[in-house]
């Protein structure tokens, strides 16, 4: 079941913040974020287990709520580099494919 | 870290001809080898799942005489675009995990397939 995310786009200038949400209605095992940029494959940002964790580096970081079996993906103080589109992926199974949300284009301008 | 060399990066080919794109794990072995496809401003979607020496699990929707997956090494799978047609035209993006401790997806650099 594809996980829903929002919103689907953003328009930031540099330096301000963002926040993407992704959500299933089923128990999940894992949520995981990727950044594309147009013409590429995807770039893998980073992964929660459930377990309910947040993490981050630099200045992206995430959290997973598992009463929720939601996952937000936090951007502060934008760069022009993180412009692309995001996308969560989600498993209720280790082992098993990941199923991606629609997508989330985040645009950075200066 | 963990590396999927898939190959070519793009290809294009006339209708009615197939294409064969390869996955490869280089440094870690990958028991289970995920194809997705990506149309122009969509998500990835999940094309079929194989397992080393098994055949492969394909999703509702997807021919599984059209698309030829193989995946008879733990360190290489390929996936087979039979007769391809204009609307096969697609970005192909293969994911594998593997039996290392560490949980995690790799995924290969993806394939442009323009079939004219």
């Amino acid at each position: 079941q594809q996980p829903v995310q929002s919103p689907q786009a953003v328009i930031l200038r540099e330096g301000e913040d963002a926040v993407i949400n992704c959500s299933s209605s089923k128990a999940l095992y894992s949520v995981h974020w990727y950044r594309q940029k147009h013409g590429e494959a995807p770039v893998f940002l980073m992964i929660l287990l459930k377990g309910g964790e947040q993490k981050g580096h630099d200045k992206i970081s995430a959290s997973f709520n598992e009463k929720k079996q939601q996952s937000s993906l936090y951007l502060t103080a934008s760069q022009l580099s993180y412009s692309g589109t995001y996308f969560c992926g989600t498993d209720r199974q280790a082992g098993t494919a990941l199923i991606f949300g629609k997508g989330t284009t985040l645009s950075v301008s200066s | 870290g963990a590396v999927v060399s898939q190959h070519p990066s793009w290809v294009i080919c006339k209708s009615g001809t197939s294409v064969k794109i390869e996955c490869r794990s280089l440094d870690f072995q990958a028991t289970t080898m995920f194809w997705y496809r990506q149309f122009p401003k969509q998500s990835l979607m999940l094309m079929a799942t194989s397992n080393e020496g098994s055949k492969a699990t394909y999703e509702q929707g997807v021919e599984k005489d059209k698309f030829l997956i193989n995946h008879a090494s733990l360190t290489l799978s390929t996936l087979t675009v039979t007769s391809a047609h204009p609307e096969d035209s697609s970005f192909y993006i293969c994911s594998a995990i593997g039996t290392a401790a560490n949980y995690g997806y790799t995924f290969g650099s993806g394939t442009r397939l323009t079939v004219v």
